[in-house]
């Protein structure tokens, strides 16, 4: 069964600053997409970010970039110029086959103005 | 962008009794939904797919008679609670799947439930 890890149950970082929240996951397959989903205290779930694992360019997304390392299984992601309004969960996520979204345990960021 | 629909938001029952939440895709087709079970500063886990027309499917060691899941059109699903006890209380969130494909444009969640059994 394929795994999600998150190494960082909390982070945090200064507002305008860049921070980087890690997730690596475990699987056999080749043909899978990877996610970064924002869950603020409204509890929302909202799409950060998706990578296909048949793409080598890293998504990115404004603010918001992943470094995609296939062979290491890593999918990191990036905040730059982070914001107050990016305080939040933030949940790593891969979807393969089983078309079932396996989620990580989470990292709870923290920006301090 | 598409939208789904959960309701109740929150909910709170008295132990023994049976809630009913719904999860509606209002401007897509969903041909699957799933369903989600979240406690307090814990990730999302996955509780059953469900499939519009047929019998959802059940991750391990969730109990089907306990969490009676039921998609009868392509834009409704929905999850009772039965006999409800305090250890059911917690986050449910739903998730809907455009019939088109499996991409982040077309995997929409509800706003979740917090159910609270007294």
């Amino acid at each position: 069964a394929q795994t999600v890890t998150q190494s960082q149950p909390e982070m945090s970082v200064q507002e305008a600053e860049t921070v980087t929240l890690s997730c690596t996951y475990d699987t056999s397959e080749s043909d899978y997409y990877l996610f970064w989903y924002k869950q603020p205290p409204s509890r929302q779930m909202i799409l950060v970010i998706r990578q296909e694992a048949y793409k080598q360019q890293n998504a990115t997304e404004n603010r918001f970039s992943v470094n995609f390392q296939k062979a290491a299984k890593s999918f990191s992601l990036k905040i730059s110029d982070s914001q107050l309004g990016d305080a939040a969960m933030y949940f790593c996520a891969y979807v393969g086959g089983s078309e079932k979204l396996v989620f990580g345990k989470g990292t709870k960021l923290t920006v301090n103005p | 962008g598409a939208v789904v629909s959960q309701h109740p938001s929150w909910v709170i029952c008295k132990s023994g009794t049976s809630v009913k939440i719904e999860c509606r895709s209002l401007d897509f087709q969903a041909t699957t939904m799933f369903w989600y079970r979240q406690f307090p500063k814990q990730s999302l886990m996955l509780m059953a797919t469900s499939n519009e027309g047929s019998k959802a499917t059940y991750e391990q060691g969730v109990e089907k008679d306990k969490f009676l899941i039921n998609h009868a059109s392509l834009t409704l699903s929905t999850l009772t609670v039965t006999s409800a006890h305090p250890e059911d209380s917690s986050f449910y969130i739903c998730s809907a799947r455009d019939v088109k494909g499996w991409t982040n444009e077309k995997l929409f969640f509800g706003s979740g439930t917090q159910l609270s059994v007294l």
